[in-house]
């Protein structure tokens, strides 16, 4: 059973820049969520994809945003990057609802 | 809103000593998990308490839901250096199926 993979591992980017980020979720698993950890902190939630549909939003701007292809796949994109969007960003995905979060290794993300 | 606080925020033990980690919260919560996450690693699933005053233990970790289920707390007995990590409280904000994270415990272990 494969696990949740994340690419690339690290990235450096310019302020003002964008940034794709993705995810391949674990086997069989259709529900898709992206967290950025900022250094030192505990993860905080941007969004959740269900079925290709966004179905929950944390408190982050619209230059988030999400998408999640028809093999469950999802993609991080992140428009007119900000010093402050320097982080880990992780992915996890579950199978039915009330199933545990399987997390990724994440992406670190560094804005310059 | 709903937030989780840690304490303490950082821990250095030697190898052998007990601790305990809390996590607490004003609001109340139907379940409530414990992560810990490696350097390089993204967070790995321990534990899930639901039942209020519940008791789970995992090897050496014990975890405590409390009665009002509002707050928790994992004790490590003898700690060892693969015990070295953050570890990190979440739990499921109202009508909404994200996870809201506490502010994390980092653990390191000294043999």
């Amino acid at each position: 059973e494969t696990g949740v993979t994340q690419s690339p591992t690290h990235l450096i980017k310019t302020r003002g820049q964008q940034v794709t980020l993705r995810c391949s979720s674990q086997s069989g698993h259709n529900t898709v969520s992206w967290y950025q950890q900022a250094l030192g902190q505990g993860p905080q939630f941007i969004f959740q994809y269900y079925r290709e549909e966004e179905n929950g939003r944390g408190n982050f701007p619209p230059r988030f945003s999400g998408l999640q292809f028809p093999n469950y796949s999802s993609e991080l994109n992140v428009n007119a990057l900000e010093l402050d969007d320097s982080a880990l960003y992780l992915c996890a995905s579950r199978g039915q609802s009330n199933s545990p979060l399987h997390f990724g290794n994440g992406t670190r993300l560094t804005v310059t | 809103t709903q937030l989780l606080e840690q304490s303490p925020q950082f821990l250095s033990i030697q190898e052998g000593e007990n601790l305990t980690v809390y996590c607490n919260s004003s609001s109340v919560f139907s379940s409530l998990q414990w992560y810990r996450q490696e350097p390089g690693e993204g967070p790995v699933l321990l534990v899930t308490v639901v039942t209020g005053g519940e008791v789970k233990k995992l090897k050496r970790l014990t975890f405590q839901f409390g009665d009002a289920r509002k707050d928790s707390s994992l004790h490590i007995t003898a700690a060892q250096p693969g015990d070295t990590g953050l570890y990190l409280c979440a739990a499921k904000g109202n009508n909404t199926d994200k996870l809201i994270f506490g502010t994390g415990t980092r653990l390191q272990v000294f043999p």
